[in-house]
C-alpha cells in the first residue's frame, strides 16, 4: 500500500520568514495530493490540494509543488502569520472513487510561528 | 457547503459497553464516507472506507467485529465500537465525499473523543 513520509515533525520560525514542508510518497498510482491544516482538537481543514497533471499551485502564501518523478511534493508558506501555528498534514490518494479515494497521510509537521 | 456533522463531540463510557458515534452529511451525499482514528500527538490512521449501501472494506489490523461501521444512507454512516476497552480510548473522525462536492476532496466532521474507563 501507500506510505507518505513528512519532515520535518516540528518547525519553528519567525513571523515573515518562509516555511516549507516536505513529503515523499511510494505508490506510483497517486494522483491526488492534499495539504491539512489541522489546530488542537479540531477537524483537519483543507488548505491546498493538487493533481499529477500540475507541478505547481498557489494560493495566495500557499502554493505546492509536485514532482511525480521524484515522489515528492512540498508545501510553502511565505509571510507566515502566527494564525499559521498549527499541525500540518500532507497526504496522497489514488484519486479514483471508493475505496480508491481513501487517503494516506504523513505523519504531521508542527508549525510554530514565533513573534 | 460540504459540511460534516459529527455526533456526539465527546463520550466517556465504562469498559465492555458499546458505543455509537454518527457521521452526517448535511448538504451533499455522501457515496463514500471514510473513519479514521487520531491518537494524540499523532497522524490520522484510517480505519475503513464504507460507499452507501454496501459492506465496509476495512484496513489491515482493524477489527472489524469490534469496529462495526454502516453506511445505510447517502447522509448517515456510524461507527460502533463494541465492548470498548481503554485501549479504544483515542479521537475517532470521519470524513466524506460524494455529489455534488468537487474532484476527489474529503470533508472531515468535527471528531469524537472516546474515552473508556
Amino acid at each position: 500500500g501507500e506510505n507518505v513520509e513528512q519532515h520535518p515533525s516540528t518547525l519553528s520560525v519567525q513571523e515573515g520568514d518562509s516555511a516549507v514542508i516536505k513529503c515523499t510518497y511510494s505508490d506510483s498510482a497517486s494522483n491526488y495530493f492534499p495539504w491539512y491544516k489541522q489546530e488542537l482538537g479540531k477537524r483537519p481543514q483543507l488548505i491546498i490540494d493538487i493533481r499529477s497533471n500540475v507541478g505547481e499551485k498557489k494560493d495566495q502564501r500557499i502554493a505546492v509543488t509536485l514532482n511525480k518523478t521524484a515522489k515528492h511534493f512540498s508545501l510553502h508558506i511565505t509571510e507566515t502569520q502566527p494564525e499559521d501555528s498549527a499541525v500540518y498534514f500532507c497526504a496522497a490518494s489514488p484519486g479514483g472513487a471508493g475505496t480508491a479515494s481513501k487517503l494516506t497521510f504523513g505523519t504531521g509537521t508542527r508549525l510554530q510561528v514565533t513573534l | 457547503g460540504a459540511v460534516v456533522s459529527q455526533h456526539p463531540s465527546r463520550v466517556i463510557c465504562k469498559s465492555g459497553t458499546s458505543v455509537k458515534i454518527e457521521c452526517r452529511s448535511l448538504d451533499f451525499q455522501a457515496t463514500t464516507m471514510f473513519w479514521y482514528r487520531q491518537f494524540p500527538k499523532k497522524s490520522l490512521m484510517l480505519m475503513a472506507t464504507s460507499n452507501e449501501g454496501s459492506k465496509a472494506t476495512y484496513e489491515q489490523g482493524v477489527e472489524k467485529d469490534k469496529f462495526l461501521i454502516n453506511h445505510a444512507s447517502l447522509t448517515l454512516s456510524t461507527l460502533t465500537v463494541t465492548s470498548a476497552h481503554p485501549e479504544d480510548s483515542s479521537f475517532y473522525i470521519c470524513s466524506a465525499r460524494g455529489y455534488p462536492t468537487p474532484g476527489n476532496e474529503q470533508f472531515f466532521g468535527p471528531g469524537t473523543r472516546l474515552t473508556v474507563l
